[in-house]
């Protein structure tokens, strides 16, 4: 089985800030990896696909980038709306969630 | 408007059976691979099994592998996930989710609301 691991699993910015989520892959995964975001009572929401594509209506403000077993989340300018959970999820074999990543407004 | 909607979560004694169903609207349902994913209170997201559109290809997660089903219906447009012998850490809400596939690409872009379900004596 394939395992995800995200870092941090939490973390606090304040508005303005770029923030950096990364997620490690333990075995080669190319770049079958997506990215979500989860707010409180809420379905995740696809806002990254393929480790490096917006998908469509996403701001532009958020990007991932990667390869292999190593990806990394950015939020260029974090906003007030951001605030829930990250979540990458690879599906090179099944498919596997990370454990999360909660952002939150300092 | 495209939608998947959740039913048939509740409280249920460990050992008991459930059976979940997902009513989908608003697109070609027979056309796509749809999967369920669930999340435990206060936990992340568990990806938990995957049904191809016509039901060719079945995977489980190991942790439900034996105990649940999948399954689906196309001239209803429905997807199922017979659960059998639950257990507490089966308590999650359990969300619908289709899959997009194309080429090398793939990711669950539209998801239902979840429904929930809790194993407790």
């Amino acid at each position: 089985d394939i395992q995800m691991t995200q870092s941090p699993s939490s973390l606090s910015a304040s508005v303005g800030d770029r923030v950096t989520i990364t997620c490690q892959a333990s075995q080669d995964i190319s770049n079958y990896l997506n990215w979500y975001q989860q707010k409180p009572g809420k379905a995740p929401k696809l806002l990254i696909y393929d480790a490096s594509n917006l998908e469509t209506g996403v701001p532009s403000r958020f990007s991932g980038s990667g390869s292999g077993t190593d990806f990394t989340f950015t939020i260029s300018s974090l906003q007030p709306e951001d605030i829930a959970t990250y979540y990458c999820q690879q599906y090179d074999n099944l498919r596997t969630f990370g454990q999360g990543t909660k952002v939150e407004i300092k | 408007e495209v939608q998947l909607v959740e039913s048939g979560g509740g409280l249920v004694k460990p050992g008991g059976s459930l059976r979940l169903s997902c009513a989908a609207s608003g697109f070609t349902f027979s056309s796509y691979s749809m999967n369920w994913v669930r999340q435990a209170p206060g936990k992340g997201l568990e990806w938990v099994s995957s049904i191809s559109s016509s039901s060719s290809y079945i995977y489980y997660a190991d942790s439900v592998k034996g105990r649940f089903t999948i399954s689906r219906d196309n001239a209803k447009n429905s997807l199922y996930l017979q659960m059998n012998s639950l257990r507490a850490e089966d308590t999650a809400v359990y969300y619908c989710a289709r899959d997009w596939r194309i080429q090398h690409i793939d990711y669950m872009d539209v998801w239902g609301k979840g429904t929930t379900v809790t194993v407790s004596s």
